[in-house]
């Protein structure tokens, strides 16, 4: 499977700022996506990151507060604009390699908390 | 669209006995159930899954099944270790990602193994 490297690991930011976080893999992947994992609660998916073009968010989430990028086949980035305390999370990579398998896989994820 | 429910959300069994986790989804057309352990401090890690074409998979200590007409199916680890103590997601989805096939996650098991 694909290795998933995420940056940074953990942060702890003010609120009013805003943290990029970046997502790296090893290999040409065809989907990534961006997950938001609240403490101690299951997976949210914030939006999927499309190659080339603007990304497909889900419900609940916005491109002002979620910017997202994917320039290429391997990289990624999500920002996490004008912080809050409620934006403390996990904020998680995953990537799709074959889509007709449709196996995700996550990268470690990144530790934010606001304060 | 699709609805995961995952019980219980916390388990604690003794080393070595048996731990069991069930999930039931909604849709029908759902056809690719994996199950992700997430340790402490890490992202989910993908440890089994299972298609629709069968009933039942193992590998090793853990073994999945699925009974397709009740649309539920369920993990099982054998001999549990220490190691095994993590949170434990069932999901839902179809084979062959399109963007109306997004991968459904359950609440989370937090599994802890007593020594």
């Amino acid at each position: 499977s694909a290795v998933i490297s995420q940056k940074p690991s953990r942060d702890i930011c003010q609120r009013g700022t805003s943290l990029t976080i970046q997502c790296q893999v090893d290999s040409q992947v065809t989907m990534m996506f961006w997950y938001r994992q609240q403490p101690g609660q299951s997976l949210t998916l914030i939006a999927t990151a499309n190659q080339g073009s603007e990304a497909t968010y889900e419900s609940g989430f916005v491109i002002d507060k979620f910017p997202i990028s994917r320039p290429n086949l391997t990289f990624s980035t999500l920002t996490v604009s004008n912080m809050s305390p409620e934006d403390s999370s996990i904020y998680l990579c995953s990537v799709v390699e074959e889509l007709a398998k449709n196996i995700q896989y996550f990268g470690a994820g990144t530790r934010l908390s606001v304060l | 669209g699709e609805n995961v429910e995952q019980h219980p959300s916390t388990l604690s069994v003794q080393e070595g006995d048996s731990a069991v986790i069930k999930c039931t989804y909604s849709d029908s057309a759902s056809n690719y159930f994996p199950w992700y352990k997430q340790e402490l401090g890490k992202g989910p890690q993908l440890i089994i899954d299972i298609r629709s074409n069968v009933g039942e998979k193992k590998d090793q200590r853990i073994a999945v099944t699925l009974n397709k007409t009740a649309k539920h199916f369920s993990l099982h680890i054998t001999e549990t270790q220490p190691e095994d103590s993590a949170v434990y997601f069932c999901a839902a989805t179809l084979k062959g990602y399109s963007s109306a096939s997004k991968i459904i996650f359950g609440s989370g098991t937090r599994l802890s193994i007593r020594p």
